[in-house]
């Protein structure tokens, strides 16, 4: 079966540090790793994808890394805002299917 | 910016009683789905459409879920009769053929009470 786990379930870190949320899938046969960002109450809006011939992607402050050897990606966050304060949420893409993680909760404090 | 519109925004309903949810996809996406999200947990597909076409419903309940997208276009969900345990966010994505990224809309919340 394919499943996705997304390690921090919450996570709290003060204004400007650097962060890193962890996600793994069972099934390495992804097309693509796609993270998106959940504001509390509304839909998803997609920060990064990474194909399967990629290595990691950035963009501003975000980095994706991926391995599919491993099942793994993880998502850096340089110099946390609270606007950051947020669930985050990765997907592995299997052909025209997304598998979802159950999240991770993210709060910058100020 | 095209975004994927989902009405309504909220929806209260009693248990036993139907309930329908609409989406419209940026224009030009032919690919369609439905997710369900439970609180706390992430979206799972309930169904894929291309064009008019239903590409993948094995995960929906079609006991008293059902859904249309008559014209290709604009989709509808409809459950009937709700359970206590649909009580969950509904979100509709589309993407262009051939490309990778599904585009979500805003949801529609659906409370049974």
């Amino acid at each position: 079966k394919q499943e996705v786990t997304q390690i921090p379930a919450a996570l709290s870190v003060p204004e400007g540090e650097n962060l890193v949320l962890n996600c793994s899938f069972t099934d390495s046969a992804i097309y693509n790793l796609q993270w998106f960002r959940q504001d509390p109450g509304k839909g998803l809006t997609s920060l990064l994808l990474i194909q399967s011939s990629q290595r990691e992607q950035t963009s501003g402050r975000l980095n994706a890394s991926l391995d599919k050897s491993s099942g793994r990606s993880t998502l850096y966050i340089a110099a946390s805002q609270p606007g950051d304060s947020a669930t985050y949420l990765c997907a592995a893409v299997y052909g025209n299917k997304l598998v979802f993680g159950a999240g991770t909760i993210l709060r910058v404090k100020s | 910016e095209a975004e994927v519109a989902q009405s309504p925004r909220y929806k209260i309903t009693e248990k036993s009683q139907a309930v329908a949810f609409w989406c419209d996809p940026i224009s030009g996406h032919a690919t369609l789905y439905w997710y369900r999200q439970i609180l706390g947990q992430g979206p799972e597909l309930l169904v894929q459409f291309q064009d008019e076409s239903v590409v993948d419903d094995s995960q929906l309940p079609k006991d008293r879920f059902s859904a249309e997208r008559l014209k290709g276009v604009d989709s509808t969900l409809k459950i009937q009769p709700a359970e206590l345990g649909d009580s969950a966010m509904y979100l509709c994505a589309s993407r262009i053929t051939g490309t990778w990224e599904q585009y979500f809309g805003p949801g529609t919340r659906l409370t049974v009470t």
